[in-house]
């Protein structure tokens, strides 16, 4: 079946804009996580998602970051008021359950680079 | 601060050896732990879960799991060019939490 995919695959914006992110999970998976991935670093968590909810968004780094699943499924990450450090890899993943040891699938990820 | 270690390397082992990658994680009431490789440019993709005290196998990959020492490792049988890769660690909280962990991973680069 399908995996989780994202879009755009590359992101290129300037100081200061405004983008969003977009993740479809697998179908029928109730969790969707976002991390995010600098170079050379493992992926960093960012938000947790059960149904439309978003459980735990403990990592979010600041209150530019904003996420919403408004009907359980899809999700859209977004970020105002870019700045140069946001440029990172930004990794959906899903998972069936959300529950302890669930394995978690990711998508391709969205490279987002802030000139 | 929970903590997940991994040596960056890069680790070089010859074409049909074993390569052993290790991770230490600090917080003693981790449950799940988990092995994804990550191609460059790619997404992580799973590997191996392990949850157990011991070893598990799957074909060429072992993975082993010691919660007294707080360490878990991947060991890849007859290496291939094809495993050259970065190798994840993640490692979950304790029971009821879902989120992961990651190291920093290991970057294994196997020599034809």
């Amino acid at each position: 079946g399908a995996g989780v995919s994202q879009t755009p695959s590359n992101k290129v914006t300037e100081k200061g804009k405004y983008v969003e992110l977009r993740c479809d999970p697998i179908s029928g998976h109730t969790a969707l996580y976002w991390y995010r991935q600098s170079l050379g670093q493992g992926p960093e968590f960012l938000i947790y998602f059960q149904g439309t909810g978003a459980a735990d968004d403990s990592g979010l780094p600041n209150d530019r970051f904003f996420a919403v699943r408004p009907e359980g499924s899809v999700s859209t990450l977004k970020i105002q008021r870019t700045e140069r450090g946001d440029s990172a890899v930004y990794l959906c993943a899903s998972s069936l359950t959300g529950l302890d040891g669930d394995t978690q699938y990711f998508g391709p990820g969205t490279r987002l680079t802030v000139l | 601060q929970k903590e997940v270690e991994q040596n960056s390397g890069p680790l070089s082992v010859p074409e049909g050896a074993i390569a052993s990658l290790n991770c230490t994680y600090s917080d003693r009431g981790s449950q799940s732990f988990f092995w994804y490789r990550q191609y460059s440019g790619k997404s992580p993709e799973l590997i191996m879960s392990i949850y157990s005290n011991g070893d598990k196998e799957d074909g060429r990959f072992t993975a082993q799991l010691n919660k007294a020492s707080q360490y878990v490792s991947l060991l890849i049988r007859d290496s291939q060019p094809s495993d050259s890769a970065t190798y994840l660690c993640a490692v979950n909280g304790e029971s009821g939490t879902y989120k992961y962990i990651f190291g920093t991973g290991t970057r294994l680069k196997v020599l034809a």
